[in-house]
């Protein structure tokens, strides 16, 4: 069965410093992974996306994300956190269908 | 560009009464999709429509329908609102297939109370 798991529901870091947000999934094929960001009261955006090739994907906002298909992740880190990256980030995969998880809020601390 | 609009963009309703939530996207996709979104749960699917004319229900469907009424709409209905109905609906849509075009475009949903 397809499903992701985000272990972290709530992170907070300092702006300025490094961030890290985890994404497991359970696929039965080549996964299509994706990280979309929903800032409070909006709809989601996509962050990145990886279907194949290079393991570490760039995406908008600064964002990158590794997928690591021994360990079923596909985390998502910034170098530097801005105080607008505060929102709600989900990871979903799938194809024909979206699985996503239950999402990470992350406050970002001046 | 507009993307995927939905409308009402907020609602509340008795219980028991009826509804329909609009979405409608002008990017020419085949697939279309329901979630809700209630804390701690993530989205969850309600129905997807793969292609005009079909539609197939997805991990939530109890208490709800819904019409691919042509390629750009799909409705969802509330027959009988209910108070575990409460939630933040959110309409999609997708270009199925392999590829870099993969990926869900969403609207910016609609938040409906069940009072």
């Amino acid at each position: 069965a397809q499903s992701v798991t985000q272990p972290d529901i709530h992170i907070t870091v300092s702006e300025g410093a490094s961030l890290e947000l985890r994404c497991n999934y359970s696929y039965g094929a080549t996964p299509y992974l994706f990280w979309y960001v929903q800032s409070p009261g909006q709809g989601l955006q996509l962050l990145l996306k990886y279907f194949s090739g290079d393991t570490l994907v760039q995406g908008i906002k600064g964002f990158e994300a590794e997928f690591k298909r021994s360990q079923s992740s596909f985390n998502l880190r910034k170098p530097s956190v801005h105080w607008s990256d505060a929102a709600e980030y989900f990871c979903a995969v799938g194809l024909n269908q979206f699985y996503f998880g239950t999402g990470t809020s992350l406050t970002v601390i001046p | 560009n507009a993307g995927v609009t939905q409308t009402p963009k907020f609602q509340v309703l008795k219980t028991g009464q009826s509804m329909t939530l609009q979405c409608a996207q002008d990017m020419n996709h085949n697939s279309m999709y329901w979630y809700r979104q209630d804390p701690g749960m993530g989205l969850r699917l309600i129905y997807y429509s793969a292609s005009e004319g079909t539609t197939d229900k997805g991990e939530v469907p109890n208490g709800y329908n819904v019409s691919r009424l042509n390629k750009r709409e799909f409705s969802l209905r509330l027959e009988s609102a209910a108070p575990s109905q409460t939630s933040v609906y959110f309409c999609a849509s997708s270009e199925p297939g392999i590829g870099m075009n993969t990926e869900a475009f969403f609207g910016q949903g609609t938040r409906l109370t069940v009072v």
